[in-house]
């Protein structure tokens, strides 16, 4: 089954805002990895958060993870018109990778 | 480069004949799996696989084969396709498949089933 959700969220925002979307999971994880993903080309690893990592930074991206609520959020700073994306968060455990439902976020020049 | 390829990009096909679509990783990765991505459902895991002739199922194994005879190849075979296999399919590749290394993804096979 799934572990990742992402809180089922279309974002639209202006250029040069900041973009944050959410994550869930229901079990124990080893890691959490956000994704990206360009009208409908393969997915592009961003980060990865190791479980026991609170925060994690990334040029513009900031992950922050919070184990006892299974739950993590991606921002991301100073959005540009190139980040117009859907966004996915994967828990990593049990020899598997699972991905949740996706994020999509539209950045209007 | 690294990279994972798939083949084909685009296929259209009837019901019950069978076929193959190819993935192929350059890195040496241990672990392949097969993701499909449907409107709404996100990316569900169909089979992966830990290592030569180590294979199992996923979220959504139903209607699919797979086989890992090299290490560089990890093929999806539907023997009887039936329309509601029509989707969006990603091969992926990564050092494990426990999460702590990155996945690398093929830039996806578009699946139509008539």
């Amino acid at each position: 089954s799934q572990q990742g959700e992402e809180d089922p969220q279309a974002l639209s925002i202006q250029e040069g805002e900041n973009a944050t979307m959410n994550c869930s999971y229901k079990t124990s994880i080893n890691n959490l990895q956000w994704y990206r993903q360009n009208s409908g080309r393969g997915l592009v690893h961003l980060i990865l958060i190791r479980s026991n990592e609170r925060e994690k930074h990334s040029g513009r991206l900031r992950v922050t993870l919070d184990t006892s609520k299974k739950s993590s959020s991606l921002l991301i700073t100073a959005s540009r018109a190139a980040d117009t994306a859907s966004y996915f968060c994967a828990t990593g455990g049990n020899n598997r990778l699972a991905f949740g439902k996706g994020n999509q976020v539209v950045v209007i020049p | 480069e690294a990279q994972v390829t798939q083949n084909p990009r685009y296929l259209i096909t009837v019901t019950g004949k069978k076929l193959t679509v190819t993935c192929s990783q350059n890195m040496n990765h241990e672990y392949m799996s097969w993701y499909r991505q449907d409107p709404g459902l996100g990316l569900r895991q169909i089979y992966y696989s830990m290592n030569v002739e180590v294979t199992d199922k996923g979220d959504v194994p139903e209607g699919y084969k797979v086989s890992r005879k090299e290490k560089r190849n990890f093929p999806l075979i539907l023997e009887s396709p039936s329309p509601n296999q029509t989707s969006l399919y990603f091969c992926a590749s990564s050092l494990s498949g426990q999460g702590w290394a990155e996945a690398f993804f093929g830039q996806g096979t578009r699946l139509t089933v008539v």
